[in-house]
């Protein structure tokens, strides 16, 4: 069965950078990767999207290799209110069915 | 631009009782999408509407869960009856299109069945 993995869980100190990996080996050739970011008691937020290569905004990264089986957000100079879940999106074909997969979400931890 | 509103955000019930979540998405947002989200866990596509058409379906458990979207604006998400492993999280998101979808999401209504 295919999944979206991510590693349940990093710990970072402030300032630092903070690369999260996913895996999705069975993204659909023409989707996009997204990241999301979500804080207790509230609903996923947008961070930064791709679809190869890497892209770049005010707050991530996103590196995504040729083969587009994985991809890493990364997160410079992280401040305490980074601390949240960080979950990865992907469009995935799964038994002859196009499927939205979100990880399983990697909790990040920063400390002082 | 106001975003993505579900209520009530909070619902206590007893099982086998009914239950009813309402969302008015993005203004302009053509697809809706309803997700559960158990503690500790991503959330789970159930429903993605594009206009008032439910394009995939795929995981809605059809026997208890009932979804609309009349009009192609505002949604309701229905179970009935409700069952002890549906207390969790229902989140509503929406975007402008299906291609290369941005989803803004709605903070969600926190469903415990008693």
């Amino acid at each position: 069965l295919a999944k979206t993995t991510q590693p349940i869980s990093m710990d970072s100190y402030e300032g630092q950078e903070v690369n999260i990996t996913c895996s999705h080996n069975n993204i659909a050739t023409n989707d996009y990767i997204t990241w999301y970011q979500q804080f207790p008691s509230q609903g996923p937020r947008f961070i930064i999207q791709g679809y190869k290569t890497k892209v770049k905004n005010e707050v991530a990264s996103l590196f995504i290799p040729a083969d587009r089986k994985s991809s890493t957000l990364s997160l410079p100079r992280v401040s305490l209110s980074d601390t949240a879940v960080y979950y990865c999106l992907v469009g995935e074909w799964m038994d002859s069915s196009y499927k939205l997969i979100f990880g399983s979400g990697t909790r990040l931890l920063v400390r002082p | 631009e106001a975003g993505v509103v579900q209520s009530p955000r909070y619902k206590i019930i007893e099982k086998k009782q009914p239950v009813a979540f309402w969302c008015n998405p993005i203004s302009g947002h053509n697809t809706l999408y309803w997700y559960l989200q158990n503690l500790g866990q991503g959330p789970e596509l159930l429903i993605r509407y594009e206009n008032e058409e439910a394009v995939d379906d795929s995981q809605l458990p059809k026997d208890r869960f009932s979804a609309e979207r009349l009009k192609g604006v505002d949604s309701t998400l229905k179970i009935q009856p409700a069952e002890l492993g549906d207390s969790a999280v229902y989140l509503c998101a929406s975007s402008r299109t299906s291609e290369a979808p941005v989803q803004f999401f709605g903070p969600g209504t926190r469903l415990t069945v008693l």
